[in-house]
């Protein structure tokens, strides 16, 4: 079957570094996306890796080891506005999208 | 403004009615795709259109289905509605047939809430 894991719930305080980590298993892989979401709103996009390492956009960046099915988010400055919840999402071979079900991040004070 | 279209943004009906759900891509893109988020679930996709044409199907229900038009907005018709399809629907757009390609995501509109009482 197809499954992405991503830990429910995280806390981290405001300034700090926080990784959200993100674990998959698809037919066929083709990359992997993170996306932000605030409550009520649309998923924003973050990044997309589909060669293992790491990307670096700004204070966000992400990274993907295809033969360990891993990927993580790190979250670095914190700040209050980075309470959201962010979503992992795998390309499958058949190039479907199957996003896991979301870290909700509270940045506290 | 994200440049995707949803309409409408709220949704009340009944148990056993049919609703359409509306949605206009951004400006260029060809690729339409139709996602469900359950509360406290994650986003389901149910189906994708590329430039008029069915490209990929996730867990979509018999009882609902979709299409994209010439003009590239596209519509998902839900029928004999159940409490458990109370949900927001999320549409999204991107240039391309294949996800990722070209390292952009999706853009995402700010969905449809729909409520069956």
């Amino acid at each position: 079957g197809q499954n992405i894991d991503q830990p429910t719930e995280m806390t981290a305080t405001e300034g700090a570094i926080v990784q959200i980590n993100c674990t998959y298993q698809t037919s066929g892989f083709n990359g992997l996306f993170w996306y932000q979401q605030h409550a009520g709103e649309a998923p924003t996009f973050l990044s997309y890796n589909v060669l293992d390492g790491l990307e670096e956009k700004g204070r966000f960046s992400s990274f993907l080891s295809r033969s360990k099915g891993y990927s993580y988010l790190l979250l670095k400055e914190l700040q209050m506005k980075d309470s959201a919840s962010y979503l992992c999402a795998a390309v499958t071979g058949g190039f479907k999208t199957i996003f896991g079900a979301g870290t909700r991040l509270f940045v506290k004070a | 403004d994200s440049g995707v279209t949803q309409t409408p943004k709220h949704l009340i009906t009944a148990t056993g009615q049919r609703v359409t759900l509306r949605c206009s891509p951004r400006s260029g893109d060809l690729s339409v795709y139709w996602y469900q988020q359950s509360l406290d679930q994650g986003l389901q996709f149910l189906i994708q259109y590329y430039n008029g044409e069915e490209r990929a199907k996730g867990n979509i229900l018999e009882r609902f289905s979709a299409q994209q038009f010439p003009d590239l907005h596209s519509e998902l018709n839900l029928s004999s509605l159940e409490l458990g399809d109370s949900a927001l629907y999320f549409c999204a757009s991107s240039a391309t047939a294949t996800p990722g390609q070209g390292s952009y995501g999706y853009t995402f509109g700010s969905g449809t809430r729909l409520t069956v009482v």
